[in-house]
């Protein structure tokens, strides 16, 4: 069973560009939470989407958005690039109930010059 | 609102002895709570959760955490280090049951020296 695929794992954007990356969850998982991880914030919730929909979202900017498409695929959108947007962004998918785990991918490196 | 805490930034053991990684939780209601671990530039790993049962929990490359509800701790456990088991390590706790958000720890890194 593959696992969660992020693309690409490696960015290097320009202040004030935006930038797009995208998640493959696992087959069947149709939960897709999106974490930015930074060394001084730690892990932080961006936002999870789910059956399309946003279901929750983080406390972020209206510079960060997502999507999710109907295979369950998503994708996060960031704009007008700023340089503490750079992170490790990482996508998790799960069933979404409580009792089962998040499977995460590789990440995506952003880093903004 | 529901809370992780680590306490400790670095745990330093030497290999072949017995490791713990402390956490402790804040939640109202059940908690449904889990441990990643994290090598240098990759994703999260799945280790282990507890959701309801048995006390004891046991995981991955021998790993077993044991949640105690009267201290809401949920500490990571190991009988036997492995030099390969220094790495970045994640408790989270689910925000609700019906919600794949995770709150996480601010992580724990633990080194096993030879």
């Amino acid at each position: 069973k593959a696992g969660v695929t992020q693309t690409p794992r490696y960015l290097i954007k320009t202040r004030g560009q935006q930038v797009t990356l995208s998640c493959s969850p696992i087959s069947g998982h149709r939960s897709v939470s999106w974490y930015q991880q930074t060394p001084g914030q730690g892990l932080q919730f961006l936002f999870e989407y789910f059956s399309e929909t946003q279901r929750n979202k983080g406390n972020f900017p209206g510079r960060f958005s997502g999507r999710q498409f109907s295979n369950s695929r998503s994708e996060m959108n960031v704009s007008t690039l700023e340089l503490g947007d750079s992170a490790l962004y990482l996508c998790a998918s799960s069933f979404r109930q409580g009792n089962t785990e998040a499977f995460f991918g590789q990440g995506t490196r952003l880093t903004v010059v | 609102a529901q809370s992780v805490a680590q306490p400790e930034d670095q745990v330093n053991v030497a290999e072949g002895n017995p490791l713990t990684v402390k956490c402790t939780y804040s939640v109202s209601g059940n908690p449904y709570l889990f441990w990643y671990v994290q090598y240098p530039n990759r994703g999260l790993q799945f280790l282990l959760k507890y959701i309801t049962g048995d006390n004891l929990v046991k995981g991955s490359y021998g790993f077993e955490a044991e949640f105690n509800k009267s201290q809401t701790s949920f500490h990571l456990k190991k009988p036997s280090a492995l030099v390969s088991d220094s790495a970045l390590y994640f408790c989270a706790v689910r925000e609700l049951s019906n919600t794949g958000k995770l709150i996480f720890g601010q992580g724990t890194t633990l080194q096993v020296k030879p």
